[in-house]
């Protein structure tokens, strides 16, 4: 089975403009994830999403924004650039199901999408 | 106080050592923690998770929680240079589907 894909892999941006990235989740997992991973950092926690719903939010300003389709995939979509939004920016996939904390609700991160913005 | 907090490194060990790889948090209502894998560049990967105090071993790796202390380890028996990466150590928020991670251990296993 295929694992978590991202698309794109590297995307160069300038200050100001908008970006989507794109996230397709394992098999038969229903809920997604958000990171952004700065370089030295740890990931933080952006969003997850679990059949269509919005079930967190970090503590991101509102121009980062997701949503998730019915076929599980999902998009990030991050508006007015600023620099300090280059990072890694990591998708990840679990079954979603079950209570917080739960076994199945182990998460597999995707490659990432390298976000640089100039 | 950091939520998840994990002492930077490098941490230098010789082939064929063990590896101690610390973690502690400060939630004490925190239920399930997760070790990652992450080499330079790429994503982290999964190695093992915990939920229960005590040990638990897979392979060469064993994790080691106590809910009591708020601390969380992972041991790398018989290290290898391919086991030079940065660790993760990740806790899952109380009540919520978010993990919290620290900034990671770097590990230099030296042939």
């Amino acid at each position: 089975d295929a694992g978590v894909t991202q698309s794109p892999t590297h995307l160069i941006k300038t200050r100001g403009q908008h970006v989507t990235l794109r996230c397709s989740p394992i098999s038969g997992h229903k809920s997604v994830s958000w990171y952004q991973q700065v370089l030295g950092q740890g990931p933080q926690f952006i969003f997850q999403y679990y059949e269509k719903e919005e079930r967190g939010r970090g503590n991101f300003p509102d121009r980062f924004s997701a949503r998730q389709f019915p076929n599980y995939s999902s998009e990030l979509n991050v508006n007015a650039l600023l620099l300090g939004d280059s990072a890694l920016y990591l998708c990840a996939s679990s079954h979603g199901t079950g209570a917080p904390s739960a076994s199945t609700d182990t998460q597999y991160f995707g490659p990432g999408t390298r976000l640089t913005v100039l | 106080q950091k939520e998840v907090e994990q002492n930077s490194g490098p941490l230098s060990v010789p082939e064929g050592a063990i590896a101690s790889l610390n973690c502690t948090y400060s939630d004490r209502g925190s239920q399930s923690f997760f070790w990652y894998r992450q080499y330079s560049g790429k994503s982290p990967e999964l190695i093992m998770f915990i939920y229960s105090n005590g040990d638990k071993e897979d392979g060469r790796f064993t994790a080691q929680l106590n809910k009591a202390s708020q601390y969380v380890s992972l041991l790398i028996r018989d290290s290898q240079p391919s086991d030079s990466a940065t660790y993760l150590c990740a806790v899952n928020h109380r009540g919520t589907y978010k993990y919290i991670f620290g900034t990671g251990t770097r590990l230099k296993v030296l042939a």
